[in-house]
């Protein structure tokens, strides 16, 4: 079975702080695929970045990072110089081979960004 | 290119009552899901469709039927509403089961059942 943890229920910083949000997951798959969603206060899920299991490459987008480490089961999101629009709930999800859109979402962290 | 429509985006039911949520991609997705969202559990799937005239449960299926006669549609519906499926329900579209793209999700429907 699958399982994604997200221990940090809610998080807040004062803007342009830098902020980590945890993400570990389990799975016997070996082949897997990791995503970070953004849920705004407005309510949509909004995409966010993919990763599969084959690749540990870090990845940056602006003011965003992402570090996947296999070692240690886990795909962690920084949030850089962090802004008010950043405030929201940040969902790590996983699928396996075969079972794409079939996600297992952890409970989500909620970011408060005060200005 | 509207994505993932669904319909509505509130609605209050009554205990005992029935509906469908309605949901529609244009996207040509293969792969069609409907997921709950309540606080502090994350999202959690209710059923899952790999195609036309294809459906299986997800984790959380009771109370819950779905059907799937078109690639575009993939309705949910509540066959007797009780206040435990009070919620927030997400309909999602992916590209194929196997390629394991992102999903795209619909707006949400936030359902009250008194």
């Amino acid at each position: 079975a699958q399982k994604v943890t997200q221990a940090q229920t809610e998080i807040s910083v004062v803007e342009k702080e830098d902020v980590t949000l945890d993400c570990v997951y389990e799975t016997r798959d070996t082949t897997y695929y990791l995503f970070w969603y953004k849920q705004p206060p407005s309510g949509e899920l909004v995409f966010l970045i993919r990763r599969n299991s084959f690749d540990e490459q870090n990845e940056i987008s602006g003011r965003y990072s992402w570090n996947f480490q296999k070692s240690t089961s886990s795909f962690n999101f920084t949030i850089t110089a962090s802004q008010v629009v950043d405030s929201a709930v940040y969902f790590c999800a996983l699928s396996v081979v075969n079972q794409g859109g079939k996600l297992i979402f952890g409970q989500g962290t909620e970011l408060s960004v005060k200005p | 290119n509207a994505g993932v429509t669904q319909t509505p985006k509130f609605q209050v039911l009554k205990t005992g009552q029935s509906m469908t949520l309605q949901c529609a991609q244009d996207m040509n997705h293969e792969y069609m899901s409907w997921y709950r969202q309540d606080p502090g559990m994350g999202l959690r799937l209710i059923h899952y469709s790999v195609g036309a005239g294809i459906t299986d449960q997800g984790e959380v299926p009771n109370g819950y039927n779905v059907s799937r006669s078109t690639t575009e549609d993939f309705p949910l519906r509540l066959l007797s509403a009780a206040p435990s499926q009070t919620s927030v329900y997400f309909c999602a579209s992916s590209y194929s089961r196997v390629s394991n793209t992102e999903a795209f999700f619909g707006q949400g429907t936030r359902l009250t059942v008194v």
